[in-house]
Parts: structure tokens; C-alpha cells; sequence
């Protein structure tokens, strides 16, 4: 069980915009930063967003984040084919003292 | 350009230890910009942060609850690289394991290539 909370999947059609939430609580999402990271299977996780809606070089502006209390999301628009992959939202968690991540969400591009 | 390199055994034995390596390139183990950290992604966890160094004046490391009984991360200065060490495996730690650097003690910008470690006799 993750400490932060996606939905296991999201799909959409290519150019359709696409939203992926991450809830959390006070203690991670409320009170630090939220980061998000795409996973494309056999290769490492690649950084897509750093401070809740920051994208660094190289990345398009097609993704970009939000975040709104103990909630955040990633926003995907023009979606592509190539975006299909795993989405995770992380977060520093002072409860824990630790990092830590959601589930995880399955993008599909039909 | 940041580049870090893993090294270590892809097969473990139940009840010993595993062992990784992360060599890095393109930046000092001992910076007071980054710390460097230790993660692992399974199908069934998706991704876990284990642990992590950094050096401020002096050495510092915070490790996952989860793990916290069982885990070394140590940094060797002489060959600017850090290590991961895991006692008492089982096989529910086997993963995919990553080495990255978190660039402002923040973002995960740089990651190893992965190490698959499977935890079985």
C-alpha cells in the first residue's frame, strides 16, 4: 500500500489531454514539494516535474503539474504514443523521513 | 554530464546480504549540492525509495522505515562511489535497483542503469 495515492490506469486517444492525480496528506503532499516521473519498461525512470510544476530542460510543455492542498496532478496534453508508460508521483514525507511515492498509473494511448 | 554505473550480483540467497555499487561520474560524492540515493521499482511495489547519503561538513544518511533494520548505504571517497548493502534478504526484495542522485537533496535527475536482483536458493 503506497503512501500516496493514484489510479492504477488512465488512457486516452492521441491529441487528447490526459490528467493523473496523486493524493496524499499533510505531512508529504501538504507541506513539500511534489515531483512526478514517467517509466518506460527496461529503461530508468526519467524526472518529468520537480517542485509541484517546474519541468526541467528538454522536456516539453505539454506536461506540466499542479498541486492544491494534500493533492496534486500531472496534466498530459497533445498526448502522443510515446507517452505511454508508468506515471509516479513522489514526495517528501516528514512523518517518515523518507520519500515516498504513489502506486504508480498505467498510461494507454488508444 | 552526471553518469553513475551500477555493479553487483543479480542473484541472492535468502537470508544473506545484497551488495550494489554506483559508480559515479561527472560529479563528487562528497558535494554539498546532491545526495545520493538508493531506489527499487518490483511489479508489485512499483517504486521504493530505500535510502540515501549526503554530505554537509559531514556525513549524513536517512534510510525507509521499511528497510531501516537491514540497510548500509556507505560512500567511498577514494573512489567517488557509494554503496548499497541489504542483510537478511527474502524474496519479496526482489526488484529492479536503482542508484540516483537528487540534485539539491530534491529532484531525482540522474539515475544508474538498474540492477535486476532476484532473491532466490
Amino acid at each position: 500500500q503506497s503512501v500516496l495515492t493514484q489510479p492504477p490506469s488512465a488512457s486516452g486517444t492521441p491529441g487528447q489531454r490526459v490528467t493523473i492525480s496523486c493524493s496524499g496528506s499533510s505531512s508529504n503532499i501538504g507541506s513539500n514539494y511534489v515531483y512526478w516521473y514517467q517509466h518506460l519498461p527496461g529503461t530508468a525512470p526519467k524526472l518529468l516535474i520537480f517542485r509541484n510544476n517546474e519541468r526541467p530542460s528538454g522536456v516539453p510543455d505539454r506536461f506540466s503539474g499542479s498541486k492544491s492542498g494534500t493533492s496534486a496532478s500531472l496534466a498530459i496534453s497533445g498526448l502522443r504514443s510515446e507517452d505511454e508508460a508508468d506515471y509516479y508521483c513522489a514526495s517528501w514525507d516528514d512523518s517518515l523521513s523518507g520519500w515516498v511515492f504513489g502506486g504508480g498509473t498505467k498510461l494507454t494511448v488508444l | 554530464q552526471v553518469q553513475l554505473q551500477q555493479s553487483g550480483p543479480g542473484l541472492v540467497k535468502p537470508s544473506q546480504t545484497l551488495s550494489l555499487t554506483c559508480a559515479i561520474s561527472g560529479d563528487s560524492v562528497s558535494t554539498n549540492n546532491a545526495a545520493w540515493n538508493w531506489i527499487r521499482q518490483s511489479p508489485s511495489r512499483g517504486l521504493e525509495w530505500l535510502g540515501r547519503i549526503y554530505y554537509r561538513s559531514k556525513w549524513y544518511n536517512d534510510y525507509a522505515v521499511s528497510v531501516k533494520s537491514r540497510i548500509t548505504i556507505n560512500p567511498d571517497t577514494s573512489k567517488n562511489r557509494f554503496s548499497l548493502q541489504l542483510n537478511s534478504v527474502t524474496p519479496e526484495d526482489t526488484a529492479v535497483y536503482y542508484c540516483v542522485r537528487a540534485m539539491d537533496t530534491d529532484r531525482f535527475d540522474y539515475w544508474g542503469q538498474g540492477t535486476l536482483v532476484t532473491v532466490s536458493s
